[in-house]
């Protein structure tokens, strides 16, 4: 059972470049989350999804587009990045809000832009 | 809105001291509490929640918390840490009837030999 895999593990892009990132989960869960985690700063939620096909904004959505086409997958992309989107982004799966289970989060993808 | 305060960036104790990570929050309905850990270069694991009942709850690794709610507190506590404790841990909050977990900055715990 993998649970929650984040593709890539790294990755160094140069301002304006492009890219999509992966969340897969193989747990059935129905909301899905990507967040960042900046020092001093903890994790910020970007976007979420409560079901196939639906995605909703959370507190820092601004410079990223998402797609839940699939139940089990959650992409995060970024068009045109910047410096500041420089950050270890995480993705977290949850199978119902309402019995409270808590996220099963992915490893995480280190992302650095110059 | 829900916020949660993480008032100790980083907490350095002895190994076998006891050690408290402390954890507030503010929310005007009722809300369910987590804590968190993240070991170097992975993601987080949850390490124990409250949702309702017993005030005191256990995780796993020996740690506990307490909820509060005359002081909205939740903080955790280990009687001996080990170094294998060393690691970011994370206070989060949920409130009822909300599809969001909402984070606390984290507070990094440094075990000494």
């Amino acid at each position: 059972n993998a649970g929650v895999t984040q593709t890539p593990k790294f990755r160094v892009l140069k301002t304006g470049q492009s890219m999509t990132l992966l969340c897969a989960q193989d747990m059935n869960h129905e909301y899905m989350y990507w967040y960042r985690q900046d020092p001093g700063m903890g994790l910020r939620l970007i976007h979420y999804s409560v079901g196939e096909g639906t995605t909703a904004k959370g507190e820092v959505p601004d410079g990223y587009n998402v797609s839940r086409l699939k139940k089990q997958n959650f992409l995060l992309g970024l068009e045109s990045a910047a410096p500041s989107q420089t950050s270890v982004y995480f993705c977290a799966s949850t199978p119902d809000v309402g019995v409270n289970y808590g996220y099963t989060f992915g490893s995480g993808t280190r992302l650095t832009v110059v | 809105a829900q916020s949660v305060t993480q008032l100790d960036s980083q907490v350095p104790v002895f190994e076998e001291a006891p050690v408290e990570l402390r954890c507030n929050y503010s929310s005007s309905v009722s809300v369910y509490l987590f804590w968190y850990v993240q070991y170097p270069n992975q993601g987080l694991q949850l390490l124990l929640k409250y949702l309702s009942g017993s005030t005191l709850v256990k995780g796993i690794n020996g740690f506990e918390a307490e909820f509060n709610k005359s002081q909205t507190s939740f903080h955790l506590r280990k009687p001996s840490v080990h170094i294998s404790d060393t690691a970011e841990y994370f206070c989060a909050v949920k409130a009822s009837g909300t599809y969001k977990y909402i984070f606390g900055t984290g507070t990094r715990l440094k075990v000494l030999a």
